[in-house]
């Protein structure tokens, strides 16, 4: 079965610094992986996702993950925070044989310090 | 991107009572939508996964008979908290999935439900 672990329950970051949110994924073969953000009372919107290809990923705001296979590890950086990157964010892993279901990380709480 | 919306957004229902909650692809057809339930700091638990035109798969552990998810269309799925109890008020988030987005799906905004 897969899993998800993102042993991060909160952090706080000053802002301007940097960010990096871990990720640690269970699958018997190569998944599908993405990162959310979910701001308070909102639903979830996409960060980033891996297929295949490029280990290093790019997304929306500013955000990069790395997909390391031999770490079974997906970490999310951001190089420069900003006070409204404040939110939950979540890992998700989804399988290539059940297209579309994912299992999802606990979250991490991103606090921003002024 | 695609757009998923859930209607309605909140809702505070008596104890005893039904409520129905809708997600709708607004721009794409979705093969599959999911339905996930959201504790309070807490992780999006899986409920029940359904396809267009056919019965829902439930997650072990939730009840079919008191989360009835009917499919219809490509565009709409429906949820129903039946005989709701206090323990049932959550945050229900909808997702919508298509082959053609290569395995993405795009969620709905959530339905904070509250049951008196």
């Amino acid at each position: 079965a897969q899993s998800v672990t993102q042993p991060d329950i909160h952090i706080t970051v000053s802002e301007g610094a940097s960010l990096e949110l871990r990720c640690n994924y269970s699958y018997g073969a190569t998944p599908y992986l993405f990162w959310y953000v979910q701001s308070p009372g909102q639903g979830l919107q996409l960060l980033l996702k891996y297929f295949s290809g490029d280990t290093l990923v790019q997304g929306i705001k500013g955000f990069e993950a790395e997909f390391k296979r031999s770490q079974s590890s997906f970490n999310l950086r951001k190089p420069s925070v900003h006070w409204s990157d404040a939110a939950e964010y979540f890992c998700a892993v989804g399988a290539r044989t059940n297209a579309g279901k994912s299992t999802f990380g606990d979250g991490t709480t991103l606090t921003v310090k002024p | 991107g695609a757009v998923v919306s859930q209607h309605p957004s909140r809702v505070i229902c008596k104890s005893g009572t039904s409520v129905k909650i809708e997600c709708r692809s607004l721009d794409f057809q979705a093969t599959t939508m999911f339905w996930y339930r959201q504790f309070p700091k807490k992780s999006l638990m899986l409920m029940a996964t359904s396809n267009e035109g056919s019965k829902a798969t439930y997650e072990q552990g939730v009840e079919k008979d008191k989360f009835l998810i009917n499919h219809a269309s490509l565009t709409l799925s429906t949820l129903t908290v039946t005989s709701a109890h206090p323990e049932d008020s959550s945050f229900y988030i909808c997702s919508a999935f298509a082959l053609v987005s290569g395995s993405e799906q795009y969620f709905g905004p959530g339905t904070r439900l509250t049951v008196t």
